[in-house]
């Protein structure tokens, strides 16, 4: 079966700039995870989705950050504008359900800010 | 809020050496418990878990055992080949809604 697949892999865009990023799941998953990896430390969770639905987003800088999951598969999340700070790996998960069942993780997008 | 440390790395090693990644959590009741590994260039993939006190979750040679009195999951192996080297992040669920919180990473080395 095939597994999260995420785009791009790598980006380097200037302070200020806006980015997106574009992940999509393995068939069937209803939830959808996009976690911040930034370097030396594990990965944070941003937003968790349940088909289209929002279930958490309690760490997600709304003022810059924003995500969406329009038909229940794929998702997209944007950061608009960036900040050095936002330097770091975007990662995508998906399982099958809510609880703590596997999340299987996608390669990452390695983001770097100038 | 739940918490998830695990010791600092890197961590060298020879090959054929035993392994142990310390990893201890704080939550509120007792979350089930995973390790990921992540190879370079690739996504975390789950290594092992353990869903309540006393489970022992294994794979490749590797084990952790849910120990609710100490409140840790240590990983371990008995002997590590140069291919395990990797990232291993120990996490721990929170909550009900299946969200992970993750130690910072331990940077394993196996040398030949």
């Amino acid at each position: 079966e095939a597994g999260v697949a995420q785009s791009p892999r790598y980006k380097i865009i200037e302070k200020r700039q806006s980015v997106a990023f574009w992940c999509n799941p393995i068939s069937g998953h209803a939830t959808l995870y996009w976690y911040q990896q930034i370097l030396g430390q594990g990965p944070k969770l941003l937003i968790q989705f349940q088909n289209n639905g929002v279930v958490d987003d309690s760490q997600l800088p709304k003022d810059r950050f924003s995500a969406e999951r329009l038909k229940g598969v794929d998702s997209t999340l944007k950061i608009q504008p960036a900040k050095l700070e936002d330097s770091a790996v975007y990662l995508c998960a998906s399982t099958f359900g809510q609880g703590y069942t596997e999340q299987y993780f996608g390669p990452g997008t390695r983001l770097t800010v100038t | 809020g739940n918490s998830v440390t695990q010791m600092e790395g890197p961590v060298t090693l020879s090959e054929e050496a035993f392994l142990t990644i310390n990893c201890t959590y704080t939550a509120t009741g007792y979350p089930s418990l995973f390790w990921y590994v992540q190879y370079p260039g690739e996504g975390l993939q789950l290594l092992l878990k353990a869903t309540k006190a006393d489970d022992k979750g294994s794979n490749k040679g590797f084990e952790a055992t849910y120990r609710k009195e100490t409140t840790s999951f240590h990983l371990e192996k008995g002997s590590v080949q140069v291919s395990d080297s990797a990232v291993y992040f120990c996490g721990g669920g929170s909550g009900n809604t299946g969200k992970l919180i993750f130690g910072q990473g331990t940077t394993l080395q196996v040398k030949p």
